[in-house]
């Protein structure tokens, strides 16, 4: 299996600030990384797929980048909305693995 | 805009047989482009991707759960299933059905609400 991590594991951060969560895979997966954003007791929300395509409806301040091995998702100015937990996921191969999470808090 | 809605008992006794269903409305779920996946969460804890059906009925398992699920589809009711046998404790989550965006990428682009099945005597 493809065991994918994420760093930091939680972070605390302003409104207004811009924040960057990295996520590695064990192997190499190309541009097969997906981000999701998951609020207490609702189901994850697909933010960018392929490593850097921004789902529809998603808002611009959310971006991600990267291939192979080491990707990072970056929120450019934090809003209220976006405090929530950010998971990774490899959609290379099955199983489909992600990432533990990052818990963003406000500061 | 598609939904969908997991449906099935919220508690399972040990060693007993864990069934779910997903409803599927606004998209057709004999759709080429997509497949139709189970993950689950235990409380307070990361994803785990359980599996994917076809509307064909071809599937794909995690190996780690492979001997004990089956997902099954009924193309005519719009639903898909899961069962998963022999369950324990560690099987106590919260259940989801996606859909499988399966382009040129893949992702799970729709997502059910969840619902939470504890085993428990």
């Amino acid at each position: 299996d493809i065991q994918m991590t994420q760093s930091p594991s939680s972070l605390s951060a302003f409104v207004g600030d811009r924040v960057t969560i990295t996520c590695r895979a064990s192997q190499t997966i190309s541009s097969y990384l997906n981000w999701y954003q998951q609020k207490p007791g609702k189901a994850p929300k697909l933010l960018i797929f392929a490593a850097s395509s921004l789902q529809s409806g998603v808002p611009s301040r959310f971006s991600g980048s990267g291939s192979g091995t080491d990707f990072t998702l970056t929120i450019s100015s934090l809003q209220p909305e976006d405090f929530a937990t950010y998971y990774c996921q490899q959609s290379y191969s099955t199983p489909y693995t992600f990432g533990q999470g990052t818990k963003l808090e406000i500061k | 805009q598609v939904q969908l809605q997991e449906s099935g008992p919220g508690l399972v006794k040990p060693s007993q047989t864990l069934s779910l269903t997903c409803t599927v409305s606004g998209g057709s779920i004999s759709s080429g482009d997509y497949y139709w996946s189970w993950i689950r969460q235990p409380p307070g804890k990361g994803l785990e991707w359980i599996g994917y059906i076809y509307y064909s009925g071809s599937t794909d398992y995690n190996p780690s759960l492979k001997s004990r699920v089956t997902i099954s589809v009924d193309t005519s009711k719009k639903q898909f299933s899961l069962k998963l046998s022999s369950v324990t404790a560690a099987d106590t989550a919260v259940y989801y059905c996606a859909r499988v965006g399966y382009t040129t990428m893949v992702y799970f682009d729709y997502w059910g609400q969840g619902t939470l099945v504890t085993v428990s005597s």
